[in-house]
């Protein structure tokens, strides 16, 4: 149990493109995920914190018309990086945590990560 | 204010017993967990303590103090593929996690 997918595992993409990275719990439903950032050899850095049908909280020092996230469903949420520059070129990880009051209310479950290169 | 203190690089020898040190200050606590992240991965869950005491797991146990604010991941019988990075977080009382900036464990022949 408790698996936690991403899409895409890679993305090259041009400056000033948009690109969207998907994040799915598998076998549970989760109320809140979040999305991180890791540069090399670096700690993990929380981005947003997103609960299922509301806004994303932003972590101060993270624009949040940049990174957009979307949390439509108890198994979904998405984060945009719209009009991305080189400098966003980094490791984004998402994780997923359960409903509160069940088994895995308070575990993160981590997706294996989308590695983002700006050109 | 918030703070997680773990040593930044260990070495350890294969076969050997290593422990992990971490120190907590949270605002409220909710749990400490730990996590393992080989280089290039997303880390994954190894275990969660909210209790005092040992939670022995296979090779892996770890323990919590919470009047000293304090938890160690033990390894035993160290297997080369346990060279990886071992991050300690605490849960506040938001249930928000606060992360260390990890470990980096080196094993050697």
């Amino acid at each position: 149990g408790a698996v936690v997918s991403q899409h895409p595992s890679w993305v090259i993409c041009k400056s000033g493109t948009s690109v969207k990275i998907e994040c799915r719990s598998l076998d549970f439903q989760a109320t809140t995920m979040f999305w991180y950032r890791q540069f090399p050899k670096q700690s993990l850095m929380l981005m947003a914190t997103s609960n299922e049908g509301s806004k994303a909280t932003y972590e101060q020092g993270v624009e949040k018309d940049k990174f957009l996230i979307n949390h439509a469903s108890l198994t979904l949420s998405t984060l945009t990086v719209t009009s991305a520059h080189p400098e966003d070129s980094s490791f984004y990880i998402c994780s997923a945590r359960g409903l509160q009051g069940g088994p895995m209310q308070e575990t993160q479950y981590f997706g294996p990560g989308t590695r983002l290169l700006v050109l | 204010g918030q703070n997680i203190d773990q040593p930044t690089e260990m070495t350890a020898t294969e076969g050997a017993i290593v422990q992990i040190n971490c120190t907590y200050q949270t605002s409220g606590f909710n749990g400490l967990f730990w996590y393992q992240q080989h280089a290039g991965e997303a880390p994954t869950f190894l275990s969660y303590n909210v209790l005092d005491g040992l939670e022995e797991k296979g090779r892996f146990s770890s323990f919590l103090s919470r009047s000293k604010g304090y938890s160690y991941l033990l390894l035993k019988e160290l297997q080369m593929k346990d060279s990886a990075s071992y991050l300690c977080a605490s849960m506040d009382s938001n249930y928000q996690l606060i992360w260390g900036a990890g470990t980096k464990l080196i094993i050697k022949p």
